[in-house]
């Protein structure tokens, strides 16, 4: 296991159309966070889950957004009706109690 | 007002300069804290975390003030390969969440 990993890493998609992003975080770490980060910007948090519940949901995420970990494992991130401001990278984090916060490459969203 | 806000820079520095960057955090209850470095068009990475001690790593040096509510990052002997973003981290709700400030641009020259 080399670390986060997030698919795919580029996807353009035109507007209302919806995508779907997966993660996979590193073995056995049972913490993991979304993050939307946009040019000059730090990321901006979405979503945590704990194994598999959801635990916390940021109030920036609209309904059209949609993320899940079904068997506390991999996780998918589903932006439904895309619009251009949903253009943005969406990265992937994985920790434990005891370790910082390991991010993957991200996945650019480029909405046309 | 922002939970965690830092100056975004850029600075630009000569090589072999000493920098610093500060960042304040409105969140008292706020528990861990950390500075992130964020390479052009890549992830972010843990630099370093921050205790209340303090703590210094090479030429790295991390400071908290949990009065004032800031963080501050030293570099010493500055590098051309120091030029990134450095972002900084604060967690609350236990850990849970991890809250960025907007990052600060460091550019390193010759």
């Amino acid at each position: 296991d080399t670390g986060v990993s997030q698919d795919p890493r580029h996807k353009i998609t035109k507007r209302g159309q919806n995508v779907t992003f997966r993660c996979d975080p590193i073995s056995e770490h049972n913490r993991l966070y979304w993050y939307r980060q946009t040019l000059g910007q730090g990321p901006e948090f979405l979503t945590y889950f704990q194994n598999e519940a959801q635990l916390e949901k940021s109030r920036l995420l609209s309904d059209r957004f949609s993320a899940e970990r079904p068997k506390g494992s991999f996780s998918t991130l589903e932006i439904q009706r895309t619009e251009q401001g949903d253009s943005a990278m969406y990265l992937c984090a994985s920790a434990t109690l005891r370790t910082e916060a390991f991010f993957g490459q991200g996945t650019r969203l480029t909405v046309v | 007002r922002k939970e965690v806000e830092q100056d975004p820079g850029p600075f630009n520095v000569p090589e072999g300069a000493t920098v610093a960057f500060n960042c304040t955090y409105s969140n008292s209850a706020s528990q861990s804290f950390f500075w992130y470095r964020q390479d052009c068009r890549k992830e972010p990475k843990l630099l370093m975390s921050v205790y209340s001690s303090g703590n210094e790593d090479g030429r790295f040096t991390a400071q908290l003030n949990r009065a004032s509510q800031y963080i501050s990052l030293l570099i010493r002997d500055s590098k051309l390969s120091d030029s990134a973003t450095y972002l900084c981290v604060v967690t609350t709700g236990g850990g849970n969440k991890l809250t960025f400030g907007t990052g600060t641009q460091l550019k390193v020259e010759l």
